[in-house]
């Protein structure tokens, strides 16, 4: 069965810091992942997506994959505490229109 | 959120009752979808329209019965739920089914079943 990892945490980092969330995923054929924040009582809303090796930047945000590892992160520089949500890390099979989530990540963003 | 809307926002029903969640999006999108999310599950697919067509069934009890008369509008009916039913229903759409980094979600039925 295909499964995504995520600490359900709370994980609790002070404003201003570097906050990092990290995701592992058993499906060796997964090729796109991406990062939803959902709000308390909020849909999930698409942060970050990616595809490839290595990092992708964009703005404060920085996703990080390691297919070899099987391993997906996100990190926030700069946190804010409106960046207190919880972070959904999703995994899409080529060719597949399924997505398989992660229980997610409740981060809080500490002034 | 304006995007795709979703009515009603909360839903309170009985085992025995019949009722509908319903789903729109304003977004030109050819594909919808339905999410459930419960309480320290992860986020599951229920089921995947194409162009109005049913492409996906994720093992969902027949007491789900989706319905999509067009490419805007999407339909969740219900009927002798269970208790272990009770969770937040979202409804997503994307350009595709394949384009799911496009995929935009409804701010869902909160559905609690007595």
């Amino acid at each position: 069965q295909k499964e995504v990892e995520q600490n359900s945490g709370p994980l609790s980092v002070p404003e201003g810091a570097i906050a990092s969330l990290n995701c592992t995923y058993s499906d060796r054929g997964s090729q796109s992942f991406f990062w939803y924040r959902q709000y308390s009582g909020k849909s999930p809303e698409l942060i970050m997506s990616i595809y490839s090796n290595g990092d992708k930047e964009d703005g404060r945000f920085t996703a990080q994959l390691n297919k070899a590892s099987q391993y997906v992160s996100l990190l926030i520089r700069d946190s804010q505490p409106s960046d207190s949500a919880t972070y959904l890390c999703a995994a899409q099979e080529r060719g597949n229109e399924k997505l398989t989530f992660g229980t997610g990540t409740r981060l809080t963003i500490i002034p | 959120e304006t995007g795709v809307t979703q009515t009603p926002r909360h839903l309170v029903m009985g085992m025995t009752n019949k009722k509908s969640l319903k789903c729109e999006q304003h977004l030109g999108h050819n594909a919808m979808y339905w999410y459930k999310q419960s309480a320290k599950k992860p986020l599951e697919l229920m089921f995947v329209y194409n162009f109005k067509e049913q492409t996906e069934n994720n093992s969902v009890p027949s007491r789900f019965s989706p319905e999509c008369p067009n490419s805007s509008h999407l339909f969740l009916h219900l009927h002798t739920l269970q208790p272990e039913d009770s969770a937040l229903y979202l409804c997503a759409s994307s350009p595709t089914p394949g384009l799911l980094y496009e995929q935009y979600f409804g701010p869902g039925t909160r559905l609690t079943v007595t």
